[in-house]
């Protein structure tokens, strides 16, 4: 059974241009969240996909969007890359079904996008 | 808002010794609360979790942590640290309101070092 997988593992770009990351969730799962992991810092939520449709927004600017695929896999796309862009970023997978008795969220290992 | 305090960015001990990462927690609500590990270029790993019930939860690789209301903190022990407890910690918490559906809101990590 495989587990939350990203690609690619690592990307450079430079300030202006856009990336897309890809997710694919755990086996089962029909939710994928995405979280920012600046160095030295703790994630920080960017944006929940369910039923292809943004659930829920963390306090990211328009310029990172998402999209949900009918398989539940996601994409993450940001425009006009800033060199604050730079980080770790982690996708997580998990159920609907459950998140009131504290659903575990799996985590990828996440594209690391350094920013020049 | 929800908020979670990792005292201490680094904490060091020595092999055997008592591992102690602390952990506090702003919730207008009970909260749900985790642990999750981090390896070098890894992504996150649950150690443990807190919904209801027990306020002593048992995780993985020998760790626990204690729920305590009152002092509104969920601190992490393992009794004897072993040189593959190096890592990155990172307690979490989740709103059980509705409207949440989970999302993960992180301390900035305490990073473990665990000397022979």
């Amino acid at each position: 059974d495989a587990g939350v997988t990203q690609s690619p593992t690592h990307l450079i770009k430079t300030r202006g241009q856009q990336v897309t990351l890809r997710c694919s969730p755990k086996s089962g799962h029909d939710t994928v969240s995405w979280y920012q992991q600046a160095l030295g810092q703790g994630p920080q939520f960017i944006f929940q996909y369910y039923e292809e449709e943004e659930r829920q927004r963390g306090n990211f600017p328009d310029r990172f969007s998402g999209h949900q695929f009918p398989n539940y896999s996601s994409e993450l796309n940001v425009n006009a890359l800033l060199l604050g862009d730079s980080a770790l970023y982690l996708c997580a997978s998990s159920l609907a079904r459950g998140w009131d008795r504290g659903n575990i969220q799996y985590f990828g290992a996440g594209t690391r996008l350094s920013v020049l | 808002a929800q908020s979670v305090t990792q005292l201490g960015s680094h904490v060091s001990v020595s092999e055997g010794a008592l591992v102690l990462l602390r952990c506090n927690y702003s919730s207008s609500v009970p909260p749900y609360l985790f642990w999750y590990v981090q390896y070098p270029n890894q992504g996150l790993q649950l150690l443990l979790k807190y919904t209801t019930g027990a306020t002593l939860v048992k995780g993985i690789n020998g760790f626990e942590a204690e729920f305590k209301k009152s002092e509104t903190s969920f601190h992490l022990t393992k009794p004897s640290a072993h040189m593959s407890d190096a890592a990155e910690y990172f307690c979490a918490v989740s709103d059980t309101n509705g409207g949440s559906q989970g999302n993960l809101i992180f301390g900035k990590g305490t990073k473990l070092s665990v000397k022979p």
